[in-house]
């Protein structure tokens, strides 16, 4: 069964304290894996989608990358409006279009 | 705007009732997909429509059903509501590419929340 699990379930930082966050994944063959950013009573909103071990990619202080098994989002110096609650999910081979999510890190960034 | 219209945003209803939730994907496109979002399971996947069909079922209830018109808007049917069905209803489309690519990205709406009392 395809799982993906985060890790921290909360993360605080100081703005200016850069850190990463963790997601490891088990699925029978990756189609692609996905980092979205949710804030409070909204729609998940689109950042990454990492499809190969070793491929990264930057946005603004936001930086994912992607082994064989997890995926990291790296960020750097953050700031207050990256509080959010950071979304994984994956797609794999033999589950169609849907995508299967974690259960989100939730960033609080204090100024 | 995310173009991937719900509504109504918020419901609040009594247990044993049925309500229906709308969804209007993004210009263009074909699939449509449904998720939940309680505080003690995340996202979780509910049901795939593309251009009509339903393509794949995931932990959806009995009293829940689903469809997509030939407009390609959606609606989910929710019935006998018990208080556990009380939470944020996500729905999401992704670009008319086809479900073999992996850069389907599901662009969600901002959701209709529920509450059941």
């Amino acid at each position: 069964e395809d799982q993906v699990t985060q890790s921290p379930e909360a993360l605080r930082l100081q703005e200016g304290e850069s850190s990463s966050l963790n997601c490891s994944y088990t699925v029978s063959g990756l189609r692609g894996l996905f980092w979205y950013r949710q804030d409070p009573g909204k729609g998940p909103e689109f950042l990454f989608t990492l499809y190969s071990a070793g491929e990264e990619k930057e946005k603004e202080r936001l930086k994912a990358t992607l082994t064989k098994k997890e995926s990291f989002l790296h960020i750097t110096a953050p700031k207050p409006e990256d509080s959010a609650t950071y979304l994984c999910a994956v797609r794999s081979y033999n589950q169609g279009g849907k995508l299967i999510f974690g259960q989100g890190t939730e960033l609080s960034v204090k100024p | 705007d995310s173009g991937v219209t719900q509504t109504p945003k918020h419901l609040i209803t009594a247990t044993g009732q049925r309500v229906t939730l709308r969804c209007s994907p993004r210009s263009g496109d074909l699939s449509v997909y449904w998720y939940q979002q309680s505080l003690d399971q995340g996202l979780q996947f509910l049901i795939h429509y593309y251009n009509g069909e339903e393509r794949a079922k995931g932990n959806i209830l009995e009293r829940f059903s689903a469809q997509q018109f030939p407009d390609l808007h959606s609606e989910l049917n929710l019935s006998s509501l018990e208080l556990g069905d009380s939470a944020l209803y996500f729905c999401a489309s992704s670009a008319r590419q086809g479900e073999g690519s992996g850069a389907n990205v599901l662009t969600f709406g901002a959701g209709s929340r529920l509450t059941v009392l």
